[in-house]
């Protein structure tokens, strides 16, 4: 079945250092990749997406490669600000389409 | 008017209450979603619509039913819950349920739901 795992939170970082966030998928097929953010008291918002491997996703700093040899998608950004302080979920679709799989989400402070 | 807005944002309510939760959607798409989030867990996907027709039920118990009168608006009934439903609880929606051609939901602020 499709599934994913990313690394449990919560994280904290001071401003300007290098973040990852490790997600790695499980999927019968060959799915889409993205990064959700979620800030404090809103829902849940596309921060980037990578529809095939090789592909790298990128939005506001942040990166992640879709890797099919390593099945994974982490996600980084090189120098993180206090506005980048929200909760990451990396997720797939699969071809069939009509669905997502969701990872549990990761909770990142940026401390000034 | 944001993409898509949820009512009420927090609710609390006892195992014996009835209650609704909605959420409207003002970007034209077609399908729409229920989702669960609860802590340290994957968001669950509880139902889907397309067109106003229910094409997802993830085995979710009865005590939650749902209603989709158009394709702009979507409603979740609550009735006899437990405290394990206790959650924030996610409208999204997208363009179509074929979401591996768009590949992009669009999420209200939630509902927090607390149950006595």
């Amino acid at each position: 079945g499709n599934s994913v795992t990313q690394m449990e939170g919560p994280v904290t970082l001071s401003e300007e250092a290098f973040l990852t966030i490790n997600c790695t998928y499980t999927a019968t097929g060959y799915p889409s990749l993205f990064w959700y953010v979620q800030y404090p008291g809103e829902g849940l918002q596309l921060l980037l997406k990578a529809t095939k491997a090789d592909d790298k996703g990128s939005n506001k700093g942040f990166e992640a490669t879709y890797r099919k040899e390593t099945t994974s998608f982490h996600l980084e950004k090189g120098s993180v600000q206090v506005s980048d302080s929200a909760v990451y979920f990396c997720a797939l679709s699969d071809r069939a389409g009509n669905q997502f799989y969701f990872g549990t989400g990761t909770s990142l402070t940026v401390i000034p | 008017e944001t993409g898509v807005t949820q009512t009420p944002r927090h609710l609390v309510m006892g195992m014996t209450n009835k209650k609704s939760l909605k959420c409207e959607q003002h970007l034209g798409h077609n399908a729409m979603y229920w989702y669960k989030q609860s802590a340290k867990k994957p968001l669950e996907l509880m139902f889907v619509y397309s067109l106003e027709e229910r094409v997802e039920n993830n085995s979710v118990p009865s005590r939650f039913s749902p209603e989709c009168p158009n394709s702009s608006h979507l409603f979740l009934h609550l009735h006899t819950l437990q405290p394990e439903d206790s959650a924030l609880y996610l409208c999204a929606s997208s363009q179509d349920a074929a979401l591996s051609l768009t590949g992009e939901l669009f999420f209200g602020e939630g509902s927090r739901l607390t149950v006595l």
